[in-house]
């Protein structure tokens, strides 16, 4: 059974810097073709896709918001970690992590996002 | 702006059909990429719906289908029920900006 779950502050201070943790259990991080991504979502909104991390290394960010974001893993305590700098108020928002899966079909490959956390909202507000 | 569009609601009778569209481009759908739904029930988090344009993982009921011609792909939903009423999600893919993940802006599904 694969679960997530997403640790952090519930308020930030416009500026400061935003670490998420996300804790699964039931994958491994270092099998081939698996990923975790994180996902946010403002009140209201759509989901926004933030950034992902192979079971590789290899990382990926929305390249809208890649030079605040850094993501990382820890493989031996199933963690990834997700940090997000100069945090503003139009960040606040529900933040999930997400286990990826590389579907493949006879055209072409993509990922989705297969099990979610329950989220944890942020607010950033002075 | 969402690179997918999906419109911003729809609403049906119980036990009517509706579908939900998700018009993309040249760069994600239009290109090969497939798509994948999630439904969001209230207050809860996303969940995969539909993967590669019309399959449902386990424990899906048969009566979400997904499709995709062209630049568009559409999820529908037969014999309507109250417990459906949720936002639903596209996703695909998008070559232009290595976008890796794209999402579209949501449809609210009414149950009337």
């Amino acid at each position: 059974q694969i679960t997530l779950k997403e640790s952090g502050p519930t308020l930030v201070k416009p500026t400061q810097t935003l670490t998420l943790t996300c804790t699964f259990s039931g994958f491994s991080l270092s099998t081939s073709g698996v990923g975790v991504g994180w996902i946010r979502q403002p009140p209201g909104k759509a989901l926004e896709w933030l950034a992902l991390i192979y079971w590789d290394d290899d990382k990926r960010y929305s390249p809208s918001l890649k030079s605040r974001l850094t993501i990382t893993k820890d493989t031996s305590k199933n963690q990834v970690v997700l940090t997000m700098t100069n945090m503003d108020p139009v960040d606040t928002a529900t933040y999930y992590c997400a286990h990826s899966s590389l579907y493949c079909s006879s055209t072409s490959c993509s990922l989705l996002f297969d099990y979610w956390g329950q989220g944890t909202l942020v607010t950033v507000s002075s | 702006q969402s690179v997918l569009t999906q419109p911003p609601s729809v609403s049906g009778a119980p036990g009517q059909r509706v579908t939900i569209s998700c018009t993309g481009s040249s760069s994600n759908i239009g290109a090969g990429y497939d798509v994948h739904w999630y439904q969001q029930l209230p207050g809860t988090a996303p969940k995969l719906l539909i993967y590669g344009n019309s399959n449902r993982p386990s424990g899906v009921p048969d009566r979400f289908s997904g499709s995709k011609s062209g630049t568009s792909a559409s999820l529908a939903i037969t014999g309507l029920q109250a417990e459906d009423e949720a936002d639903y999600y596209c996703q695909s893919y998008d070559s232009s900006l290595s976008d890796l993940v794209v999402f579209g802006g949501g449809t609210k599904l009414t149950v009337l």
